[in-house]
């Protein structure tokens, strides 16, 4: 199956834990892999992208993500969240058959709560 | 500021009735591309368009229709044929149709069939 996978539809945490954002692609996704921020009733934004080379990858925001191929992840991460991170997180991936279709997970809730 | 407009930010349409939603890039990109965002269901593509005067049908294109006579426009209808219209409507453009070029967001359009 063509699929980016997140498990988790919503992430409830305190103000200044630690977080995870777990993400998971197929087979048939290829290693250019992406994760999006959306803020309420607005557009969605690039925090960091995976293409090649190391597979820790730093972004926008303190916000960072690790590239597992043996585990075919790229989960997100922050060392310390803000309420100002309450959003919605995609994770995306690019199709193997395909230069340019992306494929979205279905979204993960990060709610901050002080 | 270069970036994508989007307008109406909100749509009401009556049943029967077929809407165009605007969509507007001062970016110069060349790629441009229509995405349909529903609650827990991520983002699906709907058209995509690499150069003017061409586009190209993505997941989910019946009931809607789009034209690309300049680069700069990427206009999306909604027609009556689409039974379920409501949704969040997000058009995004690139410099190119390639797996690494990232896509950047428009605020994005809510249309409410009444």
């Amino acid at each position: 199956a063509q699929s980016v996978t997140q498990l988790d539809s919503q992430v409830p945490v305190f103000e200044e834990a630690p977080v995870e954002l777990r993400c998971n692609y197929s087979s048939s996704v290829s290693v250019y892999l992406f994760w999006y921020v959306q803020y309420p009733n607005q557009g969605l934004q690039l925090l960091l992208k995976y293409l090649s080379g190391s597979t820790l990858v730093k972004g926008i925001n303190g916000f960072e993500a690790e590239f597992n191929k043996s585990q075919t992840s790229f989960h997100l991460r922050k060392p310390s969240v803000h309420i100002s991170d309450t959003a919605e997180y995609f994770c995306a991936g690019v199709l193997m058959d395909s230069s340019y279709k992306l494929i979205f997970g279905s979204g993960t809730r990060l709610l901050v709560r002080p | 500021d270069g970036g994508i407009t989007q307008s109406p930010k909100y749509l009401f349409r009556k049943e029967g009735q077929n809407v165009t939603l605007s969509c507007e890039q001062n970016l110069n990109h060349d790629a441009m591309y229509w995405y349909r965002q529903d609650p827990g269901q991520g983002l699906r593509l709907i058209y995509y368009s690499q150069i003017v005067n061409d586009f190209q049908k993505g997941d989910i294109a019946e009931g809607y229709s789009v034209s690309r006579e300049k680069k700069e426009s990427f206009p999306l209808t909604v027609t009556s044929a689409q039974k379920n219209p409501t949704a969040f409507y997000l058009c995004a453009s690139s410099v190119g149709v390639s797996s690494y070029n990232e896509q950047f967001f428009g605020p994005g359009t809510r249309l409410t069939v009444l």
